[in-house]
């Protein structure tokens, strides 16, 4: 089976700027969680989506949204982008209790 | 909020050295998962171990779940083995989380 796939990997942004994200979870999953890992924060839960509704959702401001297609394939969307939402997003996809991450998108806002 | 201790934060070995890693947990230990986090910072699962002992190769992971622990057991390191250990615990909708980790470097 093929991994986790996010893309894309790298991208710089500027302040005010908008940038969305994509996750294309192990085939058969149907749970896709969004992650964010920064040096001061260590790694945070953002949300969580089952068939294609949010189920759980972490400590972040409404900027930070996302959403799940039929397919299973997620995407967040971040707004009006901050210096501090300079970090790496990982996502993982789960088919029961073991959650597995893909390589991540590293986003530099300048 | 749930809280998850990993130690040491730092560990710094030669190669060949046996190392243990570990994590504690402030309430029950649910779905505990251990990853390696490697230089490129994908996150790799290495163990789904709610309680009980499992070994794969170098590598074995204990929980205690009544005393609220586990630990990672690294034999004979190689430097491929450098990166940063993360615990985790799932209290429910796959909503991980994970402790500060433990950066393990081995020298050659």
């Amino acid at each position: 089976k093929a991994g986790v796939t996010q893309t894309p990997r790298y991208l710089i942004k500027t302040r005010g700027q908008q940038v969305t994200l994509s996750c294309s979870p192990i085939s058969g999953h149907r749970s896709v969680s969004w992650y964010q890992q920064t040096p001061g924060q260590g790694l945070q839960f953002l949300f969580e989506y089952f068939s294609e509704t949010q189920r759980n959702k972490g400590n972040f401001p409404g900027r930070f949204s996302g959403r799940q297609f039929s397919n299973s394939r997620s995407e967040m969307n971040v707004s009006t982008l901050e210096l501090g939402d300079s970090a790496l997003y990982l996502c993982a996809s789960s088919g029961s209790e073991t959650q597995y991450f893909g390589p991540g998108t590293r986003l530099l806002v300048l | 909020g749930i809280q998850v201790e990993q130690s040491p934060p730092d560990l710094i070995l030669q190669e060949g050295a046996n190392s243990t890693l570990r994590c504690n947990f402030s309430d029950s230990v649910n779905n505990l998962q251990w990853f390696h986090q490697n230089p490129w910072g994908q996150l790799i699962n290495l163990f789904y171990i709610p309680s009980g002992t499992k070994q794969n190769g170098r590598l074995s992971a204990t929980t205690v779940a009544t005393e609220r622990y586990s630990l990672l057991y690294i034999s004979s390191s190689q430097t491929t083995d450098s990166g940063v250990y993360f615990c985790s615990k799932n209290p429910g909708a796959q909503k991980l989380v994970f402790g500060q980790g433990t950066r393990l470097t081995i020298n050659p």
